[in-house]
């Protein structure tokens, strides 16, 4: 079965500092990647997304997530965080040709970002 | 408006009544999704229908059933609710893109109490 994971649960980090959060995930076929992001006491929204084509991907508020098809990997980064980047980010993984159609989630990193 | 909207926002009951949640949407998809959301476990599917004829379990359909009453909406029950299904749960919708798993779209959640 596909499985998503991600490394961190709890980063905490300093306004400024850069961010990377690691996503793996295991299927050995065409994929859909996904970045959500879910602020405090909301629904999850999509960050960005990654089809096909130039694996480095550019999302909103400055994310961008690169794809490594060798190592099965889609790492969400921004170069400077800022307070209100605070949330729980969460990595998706659909299956081309599915039989579900559907996504598979990472457990979710939470990042606090210190002013 | 939002595009996806559920009801209630929030809820809690006691153990063995049966409780039924509401998914509405506007955006015209035809495929529609339930999770439940726990802190440390991400999103776990519940069920998901890709039409009104087409109803499938997920991950996690034990204790839960569902209804697509129409496109627009889609209604999760429990009919015995016990204290383990406390959690939030979210509606989502999608439009499927040529056999990729596409954009899924979150309701606002329903944050649900059983004691």
């Amino acid at each position: 079965a596909q499985s998503v994971s991600q490394h961190n649960h709890h980063v905490i980090l300093s306004e400024a500092a850069s961010l990377e959060l690691g996503c793996n995930y295991s299927y050995g076929g065409t994929v859909n990647l996904f970045w959500y992001v879910q602020y405090p006491g909301q629904h999850l929204q999509l960050l960005l997304k990654y089809f096909s084509g130039d694996p480095l991907v550019k999302g909103i508020k400055g994310f961008e997530a690169e794809f490594i098809k060798s190592k099965f990997s889609f790492n969400l980064r921004k170069p400077s965080v800022q307070w209100s980047d605070t949330a729980e980010y969460f990595c998706a993984v659909g299956v081309y040709g599915g039989s579900q159609g559907n996504l598979i989630f990472g457990k979710g990193t939470k990042l606090s970002v210190k002013p | 408006d939002a595009d996806v909207t559920q009801t209630p926002r929030n809820r809690i009951t006691k153990t063995g009544k049966r409780i039924m949640l509401e998914c509405s949407q506007t955006k015209g998809h035809d495929r529609m999704y339930w999770y439940r959301q726990d802190p440390g476990l991400g999103l776990r599917l519940i069920y998901y229908s890709f039409d009104v004829k087409d109803i499938n379990k997920g991950e996690i359909s034990d204790g839960y059933s569902v209804s697509r009453q129409a496109q627009a909406k889609f209604s999760l029950s429990l009919e015995s609710a016990i204290p383990n299904q406390t959690a939030l749960y979210f509606c989502a919708t999608s439009d499927p893109t040529s056999g990729y798993t596409d954009t899924q779209y979150f309701g606002p959640g329903t944050r649900l109490t059983v004691l």
